[in-house]
C-alpha cells in the first residue's frame, strides 16, 4: 500500500511570508501527527489530529496551525516565517495516534527560511 | 560487539559485529517505547516497539530490552551490516497521541 506522502519536498521561503505543507496518510488510517526537526532540537511534536479534531498540541507559538479533512489529509501552516523555522517537517500517520500503534512517517518537507 | 554504557551521540562498529545502542527515557508511566532509524534524506522508520509488561522483544536481527527500574532502553542489532548505518532514535510514549524522541545516535558501519 501507498505510504505517507508529503508534498513538497523542498521549500525556500523568506522571512515573513506563510506556508503551507500538506500530508497524506495511509489509507484507512485517522490520525496524523506533525513533528518538527532540527539538529539541536530533534524532534519535537507541533500536533496530533484525528478525525478532523486536533487532540493534542505541543509546545510552538499560534504562528503553527494546523487542519485535518474528511478524508485525514492534514495540512500545517506556519505565518509570518522567522529563521528559526527552518527545519525538516514531518507528519507520521497510525490507526489511533501514534502513542498506541505503530506510527508510520513520510520524508518530510525541508523548509528553508531565507 | 560494541556497546555504549551512556547515551552517545555516535557509535562506529565493525561489519558483521553486533550493536547495541542507549537510550534514556525520562517518564516512569510510560508504557509504550519504540525505536525509529533514520536514514539520510528520509523520514524516520519503525524498527520495533514494546510495551512495558514486557522486558524483551525481538524482530529481525533486532533485538530491545527494557528495563523499568532504571528506566533504560536498549536497541541490539545483530550482525550489523552497511545498510544498518542511520539515525536511531528512541521514542516514549507521552499519551496516546503524542511521541517524545530521544536525540539520536549515529551509527556508522566501517567496511
Amino acid at each position: 500500500k501507498a505510504g505517507v506522502t508529503q508534498t513538497p519536498r523542498y521549500l525556500i521561503k523568506t522571512r515573513g511570508q506563510q506556508v503551507t505543507l500538506s500530508c497524506s496518510p495511509i489509507s484507512g488510517h485517522r490520525s496524523v501527527s506533525w513533528y518538527q526537526q532540527t539538529p539541536g532540537q530533534g524532534l519535537q511534536f507541533l500536533f496530533e489530529y484525528f478525525s478532523e479534531t486536533q487532540r493534542n498540541k505541543g509546545n510552538f507559538p499560534g504562528r503553527f496551525s494546523g487542519r485535518q479533512f474528511s478524508n485525514s489529509r492534514s495540512e500545517m501552516n506556519v505565518s509570518t516565517l522567522e529563521l528559526g523555522d527552518s527545519a525538516l517537517y514531518l507528519c507520521a500517520s497510525s490507526f489511533f495516534g501514534t502513542g498506541n500503534t505503530e506510527a508510520f512517517f513520510g520524508q518530510g518537507t525541508r523548509l528553508t527560511v531565507v | 560487539g560494541e556497546s555504549v554504557g551512556l547515551h552517545l551521540p555516535t557509535l562506529s562498529v565493525q561489519e558483521g559485529d553486533n550493536s547495541i545502542i542507549n537510550c534514556a527515557y525520562s517518564n516512569s508511566a510510560s508504557d509504550y517505547f519504540i525505536w525509529y532509524k533514520q536514514e539520510s534524506g528520509k523520514g524516520p522508520q519503525f524498527i520495533i516497539d514494546i510495551r512495558s509488561n514486557m522486558d524483551k522483544r525481538q524482530g529481525q536481527r533486532v533485538t530491545v530490552l527494557l528495563n523499568k527500574t532504571v528506566k533504560h532502553l536498549s536497541l541490539q542489532i545483530a550482525a550489523t551490516q552497511p545498510g544498518d548505518s542511520a539515525v536511531y532514535f528512541c521514542a516514549e510514549k507521552d499519551n496516546d497521541y503524542k511521541l517524545s524522541f530521544g536525540a539520536g545516535t549515529t551509527v556508522t558501519v566501517r567496511a
